[in-house]
């Protein structure tokens, strides 16, 4: 089946600092991309959606200057939350779409002190 | 509102028996009916798909039935082993390239 990465796997860093992760598809170019946020015991939640070389789609509440989203190349997906704060320390999916079907990333934990 | 509404939250089934977890949905214009798989701490694994031109498919141990009419897919896991315990979600969207609409979660225990 198609492989989705993440990078990092984790990530720890301090309140008001800025970091990135990447959703990478391995073997397949990914015509849109996906990324969901996900808090303990609970469902998926959509954040924005991104096509490559165009701006990314936002969920009504997600601000997105906060989380930054780009879509660099039919393979690579990046998003940066700036200036974190512990409420945003979550566990972030990303998925990609072969045009068919979705594929998921493994997931980055994010922890913000 | 929530357009995918999945049962049970929660299920334990012995080892050998059959688990069944449903979900209902709102829109008709949803197309594609996926199920994942996730572990704790892992991102969701695609188990099975469905779109609304068959009424059941079936993947070795693992059937998903389709009721186009009644708005409601299932998910059926045959021969239910400790190594399925983990949380499944449904899922459905308009095509391969929407957003995913998941169903809350059902968290499988199998139980020796």
């Amino acid at each position: 089946g198609a492989v989705v990465s993440q990078h990092p796997s984790r990530v720890i860093c301090k309140s008001g600092t800025s970091v990135k992760i990447e959703c990478r598809s391995l073997d397949f170019q990914a015509t849109t991309m996906f990324w969901y946020r996900q808090f303990p015991k609970q469902s998926l939640m959509l954040m924005a959606t991104s096509n490559e070389g165009s701006k990314a789609t936002y969920e009504q509440g997600v601000e997105k200057d906060k989380f930054l989203i780009n879509h660099a190349s039919l393979t690579l997906s990046t998003l940066t939350v700036t200036s974190a704060h512990p409420e945003d320390s979550s566990f972030y999916i990303c998925s990609a779409s072969d045009s068919y079907t979705q594929y998921f990333g493994p997931g980055t934990r994010l922890t913000v002190l | 509102q929530q357009q995918v509404k999945q049962s049970p939250q929660s299920l334990i089934v012995q080892k050998g028996g059959i688990s069944i977890i449903n979900c209902a949905y709102e829109n008709t214009a949803f197309d594609y009916f996926p199920w994942y798989q996730q572990f704790p701490g892992k991102g969701p694994a695609l188990l099975i798909a469905i779109r609304p031109d068959v009424s059941e498919k079936k993947e070795g141990r693992f059937t998903i039935s389709f009721n186009k009419s009644a708005k409601q897919f299932s998910l059926h896991i045959m021969d239910s082993q400790p190594g399925d315990s983990a949380t499944y979600f449904c899922a459905a969207s308009k095509s391969g390239n929407t957003p995913l609409v998941f169903g809350k979660g059902t968290r499988l225990s199998v139980i020796a």
